[in-house]
């Protein structure tokens, strides 16, 4: 069965510091590997996605992630942070041959300090 | 384009009742896909829809049911309402490819309140 650690529930950083977004999953089959971002009251946005090829993505809004197959690991990345980064982060895997179901991780609440 | 729509925004029921929500994917979808969000939690897989059929099923009763329509909308049921039904529920659609490549997009959800 698949599943998704993501460490720390709140991560609260100072704005134009760097953020780090801790996710590890556990797969028997190549995952594909996802973020979205959560403001409140609102859905999910994806951030980025990793299928195959590059292990380091790009996506929206300055973050990237880098896949490590070795450490089972698709952390997120920012150089810099923006309060308007402060939201709901999850990571998220699915099966290449689940047709499109997500598992989702617990979550980490974004704080940007002025 | 509109994305992916849900309705209604807000519903409270009691107990034991029945609800129904409404959810219209994006424009070129065909796949719909709903999840629950519990409060604080990730969310939930619930069960995907393509071809107005049931494709994949999460660890959820056979209280909750579903429809797909032939214009792709989708409705989820959830029978006998519990307390701990309590959440946000979302709808996703997606492109059909037989595997999880095609990302998916989130409507706003609908939070529902049992009392």
């Amino acid at each position: 069965a698949q599943s998704v650690t993501q460490l720390g529930s709140h991560v609260s950083v100072s704005e134009g510091a760097l953020v780090l977004l801790r996710c590890n999953y556990s797969s028997s089959v190549p995952p594909y590997l996802f973020w979205y971002v959560q403001y409140p009251n609102q859905g999910l946005q994806l951030l980025l996605k990793y299928t195959t090829g590059a292990t380091l993505v790009k996506g929206i809004n300055g973050f990237e992630a880098e896949f490590k197959k070795s450490e089972t690991s698709f952390h997120l990345t920012k150089p810099s942070a923006h309060m308007s980064d402060a939201a709901e982060y999850f990571c998220a895997v699915s099966d290449q041959n689940q047709g499109g179901k997500l598992i989702f991780g617990q979550g980490t609440e974004l704080s940007v300090k002025p | 384009d509109a994305g992916v729509t849900q309705s209604p925004t807000h519903l409270i029921k009691t107990r034991g009742q029945q609800v129904t929500l409404r959810c219209s994917p994006k424009s070129g979808h065909d796949t719909v896909s709903w999840y629950q969000q519990a409060l604080g939690q990730g969310p939930q897989f619930i069960f995907q829809y393509y071809e107005e059929e049931e494709r994949q099923r999460g660890n959820f009763p056979d209280r909750f049911s579903g429809h797909q329509f032939p214009n792709y909308s989708s409705e989820l049921n959830v029978n006998a309402l519990l307390l701990g039904d309590s959440a946000l529920y979302l709808c996703a659609s997606s492109f059909y490819s037989g595997n999880s490549a095609y990302e998916q997009y989130f409507g706003p959800g609908t939070r529902l309140t049992v009392t």
